[in-house]
């Protein structure tokens, strides 16, 4: 069974410019996860999707991050326009639906770095 | 609000020494407890769970009872190898979230020949 997977892996920009990652979550998995795990720190929840539909934006500064999950399969996440605080690793995780009992699995992450 | 604390790292020890790496919570409900792994250039990969007061989770020769009197899931190993060093996160989820993890700040293991 394919894992969850992400792109680019790695990826530099200067800061005020703009960036987006694709994740492509398992085959069947309804619900999908966006992190954010800044250096020295635990992931921390951005955005989730219960197919094609926002569950949870909370933690999500919607005045330059957002994110879409056409179709209920594929997701982006987009940074316009990115700060230095934004360097991180964004993770992507994907589960079946459920609340308690699922367990999430990760893609490999894209490493952020805004200079 | 739900929080986890791990102790802080790095936890450095010898090949086959006794590990413990300590976690802790605050939670409102009945959280489901979590250890994730992940190894150098890798994503999480969940290590073990427990779901309710005094289960024990384990795999791969580590373990973590869940312990609600001291709303504690401390990770242990009898014997640790080269390969066990990555870093380690404790987490939590309750049905109150819409299952999303929170996670503590994690705790790096490097094990020396």
């Amino acid at each position: 069974e394919a894992g969850v997977a992400q792109s680019p892996r790695y990826k530099i920009i200067e800061k005020r410019q703009s960036v987006a990652f694709w994740c492509n979550p398992i085959s069947g998995h309804a619900t999908l996860y966006w992190y954010q795990q800044i250096l020295g720190q635990g992931p921390k929840l951005l955005i989730q999707f219960q197919n094609n539909g926002v569950v949870d934006d909370s933690q999500l500064p919607k005045d330059r991050f957002s994110a879409e999950r056409l179709k209920g399969v594929d997701s982006t996440l987009k940074i316009q326009p990115a700060k230095l605080e934004d360097s991180a690793v964004y993770l992507c995780a994907s589960s079946t639906p459920g609340l308690a009992l699922n367990t999430q699995y990760f893609g490999p992450g894209t490493r952020l770095t805004v200079l | 609000g739900n929080s986890v604390t791990q102790m802080e790292g790095p936890v450095t020890l010898s090949e086959e020494a006794f590990l413990t790496i300590n976690c802790t919570y605050t939670a409102t409900g009945y959280p489901s407890l979590f250890w994730y792994v992940q190894y150098p250039g890798e994503g999480l990969q969940l290590l073990l769970k427990a779901t309710k007061a005094d289960d024990k989770g384990s795999n791969k020769g580590f373990e973590a009872t869940y312990r609600k009197e001291t709303t504690s899931f401390h990770l242990e190993k009898g014997s640790v190898q080269v390969s066990d060093s990555a870093v380690y996160f404790c987490a939590l989820r309750t049905l109150s979230n819409t299952g999303k993890l929170i996670f503590g700040q994690g705790t790096t293991l490097q094990v020396k020949p």
